[in-house]
């Protein structure tokens, strides 16, 4: 099967940097996504890693490791507006190219 | 292009009723998938159809259903209504082939049952 893991909350002060981490076991997928979602809104599409390494956009930057299993979502210079669930997710490329998510994350920027 | 609509935003309802949520896709992708969300739970897979055809299903009951439209509009229905089902449904979009990494997801129907 597929599963992601991710931390369930994590907390930051404004102008720091935060890592908020995804470790996978599936089996074939087209790359690691990572969704936001503020509260009471849609999760809205935030960075996709097709290979390996770090893919920078502004302040967010994602990484992925195949090898390792593992991925995650860096935030630098948060802002209160930051303050969301963060959700990674894959496509498989098997099994009908199904969508599976992890559990989220809540990042709670504090002032 | 305008986004994923949903209709309708809100909705209540009473236990063993059944409803009906529709979803229409940015214009061009045919792969509309479901979604619900409780609070404090992540996004459970409800189901997703390209082209008019379910392809994939997630673990939801059979009181769960939904099909897809020529023009790639879809609906989701459930029947027999439970306090449980009272969650935010959201719908997503995707290009299937182009960008099948990415989701577009629509603004949700909040449905309450009681």
């Amino acid at each position: 099967g597929q599963s992601l893991e991710q931390p369930s909350e994590v907390t930051a002060v404004e102008g720091a940097i935060v890592q908020i981490n995804c470790t996978y076991q599936t089996s074939g997928f087209y790359g690691l996504s990572w969704y936001q979602q503020h509260d009471g809104g849609a999760p809205t599409f935030l960075s996709y890693n097709a290979l390996d390494g770090l893919e920078e956009t502004g302040r967010f930057s994602s990484f992925l490791s195949r090898s390792d299993s593992y991925g995650y979502l860096l935030l630098q210079e948060l802002q209160m507006k930051d303050s969301a669930s963060y959700f990674c997710a894959v496509r498989a490329l098997y099994n009908f190219n199904k969508f599976y998510f992890g559990s989220g994350t809540k990042l709670n920027v504090k002032p | 292009k305008a986004g994923v609509t949903q209709t309708p935003r809100y909705l209540i309802k009473t236990r063993g009723q059944q409803v009906t949520l529709s979803c229409s896709p940015i214009s061009g992708h045919r792969s509309v998938s479901w979604y619900q969300q409780t609070p404090g739970q992540g996004l459970q897979f409800l189901f997703e159809y390209f082209s008019e055809t379910q392809r994939n299903k997630g673990n939801f009951p059979g009181r769960f259903s939904g099909r897809q439209f020529s023009n790639s509009r879809s609906e989701m229905n459930v029947s027999t209504l439970e306090l449980g089902d009272s969650a935010l449904y959201l719908c997503a979009s995707s290009l299937l082939g182009e960008s099948p990494y990415e989701q577009y997801f629509g603004p949700g129907t909040r449905l309450t049952v009681t």
